[in-house]
């Protein structure tokens, strides 16, 4: 069946630094949505991408979408504390949607 | 407020005491399902319904039962729990269809003894 990897699974930043987490599928997707979990809460919807090759922005955030549709990534430029949490890109293709294990961000002020 | 609303958020229970955890949306979404999130798992899909009277295994549906009368509600039934089903447990709706963005409830912590 269809599987989307996320790594890492764990990244601890610094304040200002930039992160990025990676999503590859096994399967070409239709498209990717990329979810922020805060601890304690529950994923929060961020975007969703379709095309293949696809950018788009969200202020400190970058999305990409590869041009294969196989991967997909997301950039934070100079972190901030706010930006601590679980963010999960979630893959489409044919009648299932599956998510990533997520990547774990902590930011030390 | 437009919202999904899980009940109860915290249940502990023990083996084989049937439990079912309620899922109610108010966005007259057609696609619901239900999810569990184990640490280093992430988010992997149990049930989940295109419509009323339509529902379909996702990833995980061993243990687990759904009905989807309404529209507004897709309840989730553990007939007979086990300890292995101990895990927070997510509900989510959309649109229509799985590319649309899920909306998900606040949560359900689960722990079965």
């Amino acid at each position: 069946g269809q599987q989307v990897m996320q790594i890492p699974q764990y990244q601890h930043v610094q304040e200002g630094e930039d992160f990025t987490t990676y999503c590859n599928s096994s399967t070409t997707l239709s498209n990717i949505q990329w979810y922020k979990q805060r601890p304690g809460g529950h994923p929060v919807f961020l975007i969703q991408l379709v095309k293949s090759g696809e950018v788009k922005k969200q202020k400190r955030l970058t999305f990409q979408f590869g041009e294969a549709k196989k991967n997909s990534s997301l950039h934070i430029t100079a972190t901030q504390t706010t930006d601590v949490g679980t963010y999960f890109c979630a893959g489409s293709s044919g009648s299932r949607l599956t998510f990533g294990e997520g990547t774990q961000l902590t930011v030390n002020p | 407020e437009a919202q999904v609303t899980q009940n109860p958020r915290y249940l502990i229970t023990v083996t084989g005491k049937k439990l079912t955890v309620t899922c109610s949306q108010n966005m007259n979404h057609e696609y619901m399902s239900w999810y569990r999130q184990d640490p280093g798992l992430g988010l992997r899909q149990i049930y989940y319904s295109m419509n009323v009277e339509v529902t379909d295994k996702g990833d995980v549906p061993e243990g687990y039962k759904v009905s989807r009368k309404e529209k507004r509600n897709f309840p989730l039934i553990l007939e007979s729990p086990s300890p292995n089903q101990t895990s927070l447990y997510f509900c989510a709706s959309s649109l229509s269809r799985k590319e649309q963005p899920q909306h998900f409830g606040d949560g359900t912590r689960l722990s079965i003894l």
